[in-house]
């Protein structure tokens, strides 16, 4: 696709639930990102691939957090036992990788948790 | 630790204003950018800058860089409506990892 595209848009879910938030990253970019939004705030770096691995998981909150990117291409952000702190848009982004860092950010996935 | 300041947080304007927009960064850093977003919406890149004294400019927006004062500013001429958003600045550490400032929130007011 033309630029990054993350589903769903809207997630709600309830206290404890299990969900998962996909990204479509830029064709042929190699560097995916992941952030967190909370309200009033600028994004929160949470993890960075370069292509299958994760090379810097540093922001993850906590091992509630999980990211994976198996082939390259898409990746699912995980998230159990959910908590009301949670609650956020999810950014992704992605870049060439290829010595220009500049990043595309997908429109977010609003994560509310009830 | 990088850290990333923007002030003001808020701003309020007239049509036809000038104002700017200062950011303010902790330590030495690669690159420096400029995102705005509309609410509910993602981030739209504005400038990239790469290297002191570097000024980039588009339409009423230009954004300058100082690495030596590690400072930013997005200078705004002449404002309109439409540039009502929120604007953040960004740098990046090494080479991948962006630390955002708070954002500034800009309402030009008709």
């Amino acid at each position: 696709g033309a630029g990054v595209s993350q589903t769903p848009s809207n997630k709600v879910t309830e206290k404890g639930k299990y969900v998962e938030l996909r990204c479509d990253p830029i064709s042929g970019h190699t560097a995916l990102y992941w952030y967190r939004q909370s309200l009033g705030q600028g994004p929160e770096f949470l993890i960075y691939f370069q292509g299958t691995g994760a090379a810097d998981d540093s922001g993850l909150p906590n091992d509630r957090f999980f990211a994976v990117r198996p082939e390259g291409s898409v990746s699912t952000l995980k998230i159990q036992r959910t908590e009301r702190g949670d609650s956020a848009v999810y950014l992704c982004a992605s870049s060439s990788g290829r010595g220009n860092t500049e990043a595309f950010f997908g429109q977010g996935t609003r994560l509310t948790v009830v | 630790e990088l850290k990333v300041e923007q002030n003001p947080l808020f701003l309020s304007m007239q049509e036809g204003k000038n104002y700017t927009i200062y950011c303010n960064y902790s330590t030495t850093s690669d690159r420096l950018y400029w995102y705005r977003q509309d609410p509910g919406k993602s981030l739209e890149s504005l400038f990239v800058l790469l290297s002191n004294g570097a000024v980039k400019q588009e339409g009423r927006l230009m954004a300058s860089l100082d690495t030596k004062a590690r400072l930013s500013t997005l200078h705004i001429t002449a404002a309109v409506h439409d540039l009502s958003a929120t604007y953040f600045c960004a740098v990046t550490s090494g080479t991948y990892k962006y630390i955002f400032g708070t954002g500034t929130r800009l309402k030009v007011l008709a």
